[in-house]
């Protein structure tokens, strides 16, 4: 089935610094990707929009110069989180659309951990 | 936009016994609803999809039921089984490619 893949998968960092996420589906083309936060036990809220070739489109209360959001190519997107502050320290999700909606494919997620 | 409310949060059943988990939708224009599991530090799994079409959909000890009128889906799971522990999560699509989720739902199965 296709893959998803995530790197890093886990990340510690200082507060202050940024933080780069990657996000590439591996054996498909993705025009548009998702960028997922998850807390501990709780769901996945979506935080922003990657499309290809144009800018994400975030959701409403997520800071765009915060979280920097780059499609470079059909297969990778890129979330940056600039000046991070422990309350950034989540489980950060993507996710890709196959061909239809109907194949939604998630990465692996990434731990940040900001201290 | 659609808002997607999951209940119970927690569950805990005995082994063997049967768990359901339910979701409601508010956009009646959603056609597509998949339930995922994610089992902790884990990427969601899609377990099972139901398009708005279909009133039920079964897979093994895992199905799907789907009232459009009430605008709700269930998630019934037989049979359960350790392994089956997880949180499992429902969504709702409404045509294009962004899915609304759940809460979601720890289920704890007990040997």
């Amino acid at each position: 089935g296709a893959v998803v893949s995530q790197h890093p998968s886990w990340v510690i960092c200082k507060s202050g610094t940024s933080v780069k996420i990657e996000c590439r589906s591996l054996d498909f083309q993705a025009t548009t990707m998702f960028w997922y936060r998850q807390f501990p036990k709780q769901s996945l809220m979506l935080m922003a929009t990657s499309n290809e070739g144009s800018k994400a489109t975030y959701e409403q209360g997520v800071e765009k110069d915060k979280f920097l959001i780059n499609h470079a190519s059909l297969t990778l997107s890129t979330l940056t989180v600039t000046s991070a502050h422990p309350e950034d320290s989540s489980f950060y999700i993507c996710s890709a659309p196959r061909v239809t909606r109907y194949e939604q494919y998630f990465g692996p997620g990434t731990r940040l951990t900001v201290t | 936009g659609e808002n997607v409310e999951q209940h119970p949060s927690t569950l805990s059943v005995q082994e063997g016994d049967s768990a359901v988990i339910k979701c409601t939708y508010s956009d009646s224009a959603s056609n597509y609803f998949p339930w995922y599991k994610q089992e902790l530090g884990k990427r969601p799994q899609l377990i099972i999809d139901i398009r708005s079409n279909v009133g039920e959909k079964k897979d093994q000890r895992i199905a799907v039921t789907l009232n459009k009128t009430a605008k709700h889906f269930s998630l019934h799971i037989t049979e359960t089984q350790p392994e089956d522990s997880a949180v499992y999560f429902c969504a709702a699509n409404l045509g294009g490619n962004q899915f609304y989720f759940g809460t979601g739902t720890s289920l704890t199965v007990i040997p």
